[in-house]
């Protein structure tokens, strides 16, 4: 069974700080890996997506990902209260158009 | 640019009545297309996707049907709705043959309360 977790949080963390979001997979052969973001009663909406080993930024989000650890993490800096959601995490191996979803992790951004 | 569109937005239907959610996508052609089910408390759940007009490829038995009649409409169905049919379904779509990272994008959603 193919599985992705997510820390379920809440994550609290203060306005301006860095805010860690955390997935780990269980199937090997993953290729692509995805971030969304998912505000309460709405649809997810892409963040960012990463294939390589390393660090990818994009503005304030930077995903990293470690293949041989099996895990992919979200990094947004100068968090802000519009931060506040649920973070999703998929993976998908090859072009399987099947992604592997978490459970999100919800993250409350403090004024 | 690509938009998709979902509809109804919010539904309350009662238990055995039947039930059509509709999706349209502009501004691409040959779309892969998907339906995903999110209840509450669970994850993203895909429920069928499609490649073309008139593939259908499902992931879970259940009750609900779906169709693609053209090549950017996707309609998920049911003939006689269960309790276990709420939930907050998803539209979304992808390139097809895109061999790099398969980017999903979702439409607005379609809130179904069965009661």
């Amino acid at each position: 069974q193919k599985e992705v977790e997510q820390n379920s949080g809440p994550l609290s963390v203060p306005e301006g700080a860095i805010a860690s979001l955390n997935c780990t997979y269980s199937d090997r052969g993953s290729q692509s890996f995805f971030w969304y973001r998912q505000y309460s009663g709405k649809s997810p909406e892409l963040i960012m997506f990463i294939y390589s080993n390393g660090d990818k930024e994009d503005g304030r989000f930077t995903a990293q990902l470690n293949k041989a650890s099996q895990y992919v993490s979200l990094l947004i800096r100068d968090s802000q209260p519009s931060d506040s959601a649920t973070y999703l995490c998929a993976v998908s191996a090859g072009n399987n158009r099947k992604l592997i979803w978490g459970l999100g992790t919800s993250l409350a951004v403090n004024p | 640019s690509q938009t998709i569109h979902q509809w109804p937005a919010t539904l309350v239907q009662p238990v055995g009545s039947p039930l059509s959610l509709e999706c349209t996508v502009e501004g691409t052609s040959n779309p892969n297309l998907y339906w995903y089910r999110q209840a509450a408390g669970r994850g993203l759940q895909l429920l069928f996707y499609s490649v073309g007009i008139g593939q259908i490829s499902s992931e879970v038995p259940q009750n609900l049907s779906a169709s693609r009649p053209q090549d950017r409409q996707f309609i998920l169905s049911s003939k006689k709705l269960l309790l276990s049919d709420s939930g907050f379904y998803l539209c979304a779509w992808s390139l097809q043959g895109f061999s790099g990272a398969n980017v999903l994008t979702f439409g607005a959603g379609s809130r179904l309360t069965v009661l």
